[in-house]
């Protein structure tokens, strides 16, 4: 079946620093994939969506990109600030046609100033 | 911002008692899902309605679990007899179709004690 795996569970930088986080995925069908953050005390907010039609997505500095190959979508960002401080799910459309997500285990991303 | 509204965002009961849970989707949407966030952040899909209909539930939702999405009224989880199992953030989701970005509400965090 569908399966999503972010194998970092934590992730801890200084301003500036790269930002990197790795997923992978599984699917017998086109994948859609997306990248959210959650903030303490909300919900998901989507931040990309990537299908096999733009390959890439960018939105407030950070970029994933998919490939088919290695099926990956890791989610990059060139210089993180305090404020991105989050959880980041991994998320796959499932097959299926019903609209459901598959989520990964999430990376929390924690900036020291 | 979310556009996704959930009543109400803290819920307590005790074990046995019902808990209902409720959520207006973002204005057009027709397409709205229910997860469960655990503890540990792992996302379980419970349940998805384009407008009134069920287009996908999981078996837990078929016993303990109830939900609606009744037309010109907020859609609702409600939990028959809550077990302590049940503390989780409720999240209500909605989309335009079911092909298109899925934006979450704040979630409703209930304990069971």
């Amino acid at each position: 079946g569908d399966s999503v795996t972010q194998k970092q569970g934590q992730v801890t930088l200084s301003e500036d620093d790269f930002l990197f986080i790795n997923c992978t995925y599984s699917t017998t069908t086109y994948p859609t994939l997306f990248w959210y953050v959650q903030y303490p005390g909300q919900g998901p907010q989507l931040l990309l969506k990537v299908t096999t039609a733009n390959n890439k997505g960018i939105s407030r500095g950070f970029e994933a990109t998919y490939d088919k190959g290695t099926t990956s979508f890791h989610l990059q960002k060139a210089s993180v600030q305090e404020s991105d401080s989050a959880v980041y799910f991994c998320a796959l459309a499932g097959t299926g046609n019903t609209g459901k997500l598959i989520f990964g285990l999430g990376t929390t991303l924690q900036v020291q100033p | 911002n979310s556009k996704v509204i959930q009543t109400p965002r803290y819920l307590v009961k005790g074990q046995g008692q019902k808990a209902k849970m409720r959520c207006i989707p973002e204005k057009g949407h027709p397409v709205v899902f229910w997860y469960q966030q655990n503890k540990n952040n792992e996302f379980k899909f419970l349940i998805n309605f384009q407008n009134q209909e069920v287009l996908q539930q999981i078996d837990m939702t078929e016993k303990r679990f109830s939900a609606e999405c009744p037309s010109n009224s907020p859609c609702s989880l409600e939990i028959q007899s809550s077990e302590a199992g049940d503390s989780a953030l409720y999240l209500c989701a909605s989309s335009l179709n079911r092909h298109t970005e899925v934006f979450f509400g704040k979630g409703t965090r209930l304990t069971v004690v």
